[in-house]
């Protein structure tokens, strides 16, 4: 069964560096999806990105991130200069349609921990 | 706006017990409603859903009713399973506007046989 894969699993880094985190979407899929969770906090919606630009993003993406999709099948999130606050598990998501007809599949995420 | 309240955890029961984890919701109109779970090590997998009021989703022995007169949408089952441990997540989708999920902040539960 295709699925959504997210690498690494889990990234360390110091505040104000850079990262990037990976995510390969459902290759048949068309809407590519970032989420993230606080620890102990509600899974939040970062940014929605369909024909290769952002479609949506929420407050919470402001300038220090960034989307790209560099070939056919990777998908990634960079953070330009880490906080402290964005220690968090980053969830990749895609689906075939636009939500209300279509499933969003999810990846296993991955857990950023900026000290 | 839009939101999602979830029943805090962590929820601990026995191998058959009945469970329900309570989701409430805050939206315009007539949004689609789902219930997400997360098994350690996994991503999120979509566990049922339901489009429209009174619509009862159903999987693996789960069910949730999407209820618009107390907004609610609670996941119930039976008789737990020990393999049923794990991170479950109220979410909606709105009815337009946005193509992004809701998510409440997950409900932990652990069955001990």
């Amino acid at each position: 069964e295709p699925e959504v894969t997210q690498t690494p699993s889990h990234q360390v880094t110091q505040m104000g560096q850079e990262v990037i985190l990976r995510c390969v979407p459902i290759s048949n899929h068309l809407y590519f999806y970032w989420y993230r969770q606080i620890l102990g906090q509600k899974v939040e919606f970062l940014v929605s990105f369909y024909n290769n630009e952002i479609s949506e993003k929420s407050e919470i993406f402001d300038d220090q991130f960034s989307v790209e999709r560099p070939d056919g099948s990777n998908f990634t999130l960079k953070i330009r200069s880490t906080k402290l606050e964005d220690s968090a598990m980053y969830f990749c998501a895609s689906s075939m349609a636009r939500q209300g007809s279509g499933e969003q599949y999810f990846g296993p995420g991955t857990r950023l921990t900026v000290t | 706006g839009n939101s999602v309240t979830q029943m805090e955890g962590p929820v601990t029961l026995s191998e058959e017990a009945f469970l329900t984890i309570n989701c409430t919701y805050t939206a315009t109109g007539y949004p689609s409603l789902f219930w997400y779970v997360q098994y350690p090590g996994e991503g999120l997998q979509l566990l049922l859903k339901a489009t429209k009021a009174d619509d009862k989703g159903s999987n693996k022995g789960f069910e949730a009713t999407y209820r618009k007169e107390t907004t609610s949408f609670h996941l119930e089952k039976g008789s737990v399973q020990v393999s049923d441990s794990a991170v479950y997540f109220c979410a909606l989708s709105p009815q337009t506007g946005a193509n992004n999920l809701f998510f409440g902040t997950g409900t932990r539960l652990t069955v001990i046989p």
